[in-house]
């Protein structure tokens, strides 16, 4: 199976910082990636698809990208409404998903 | 509007059987692969695996493949995962999601959930 692995765990950010949050594959993925956001008590919803594709209604200010085993996603400056759980999601072999990153306003 | 509804869960036995069902709306099921996605009390997400749009094909992770099976009904636009033998760590919440596709060169296919269901709670305990 291909192990994904989200770092930070959690972080804080203020209001109008930039944010990133990396996911690293244990092999190759050929930028079959995915990026979710869960708030509490919701289902996740798609952001990012492709490595670096926007899915349709999402904020321009999150953007992804990588290659190979690494990649990240970025908020280009943290809003209230930003405050979840980020995922991300290999699509290459089977479906895997990172451990999660909890994004809290500081 | 797409709508993906969940029905099925609660607590049941370790050992017994359990069906989940999901009614799609709002989209042309029979056009989507469909995946069954759990979410752990600790939040581990876990994918358990799809069925092709005609329900002529299904793929599992392979910790799992054993217990559970995918199916589908397009003329009831209706997804099913029937669990068997459960366990308690097959306690989560079940989610239903549509998977979307894009081919980004031959043999290249990204892979990804688009849509979710708001999940059905299943709790294994005696």
């Amino acid at each position: 199976d291909i192990q994904m692995t989200q770092s930070p765990a959690s972080l804080s950010a203020s209001l109008g910082e930039t944010v990133s949050i990396e996911c690293l594959a244990s092999e190759g993925i050929s930028n079959s990636l995915a990026w979710y956001q869960q708030k509490p008590g919701k289902s996740p919803q798609l952001l990012i698809y492709g490595a670096s594709s926007l899915q349709d209604g999402v904020p321009s200010r999150f953007s992804g990208s990588g290659s190979g085993t690494q990649y990240s996603l970025k908020i280009s400056g943290m809003q209230p409404e930003d405050e979840g759980v980020y995922y991300c999601q290999q699509g290459y072999k089977y479906r895997t998903f990172g451990g999660g990153t909890k994004l809290e306003l500081k | 509007e797409v709508q993906l509804v969940e029905s099925g869960g609660g607590l049941v036995q370790p050992g017994a059987s359990l069906k989940l069902s999901c009614v799609a709306s709002g989209f042309t099921f029979s056009d989507y692969w469909m995946s069954w996605v759990r979410q752990t009390p600790g939040k581990t997400m876990e994918w358990i695996g799809d069925i092709k749009y005609d329900g002529s094909y299904t793929n599992y992770a392979p910790s799992l493949k054993n217990r559970f099976t995918i199916s589908r009904d397009n003329a009831k636009s209706t997804l099913y995962l029937q669990m068997s033998n459960v366990r308690s760590e097959d306690t989560a919440t079940y989610y239903c999601t549509r998977e979307d596709i894009t081919i980004a060169a031959p043999s290249l296919y990204y892979w990804y959930f688009d849509f979710w269901g708001p999940g059905t709670m299943v709790t294994v305990s005696s």
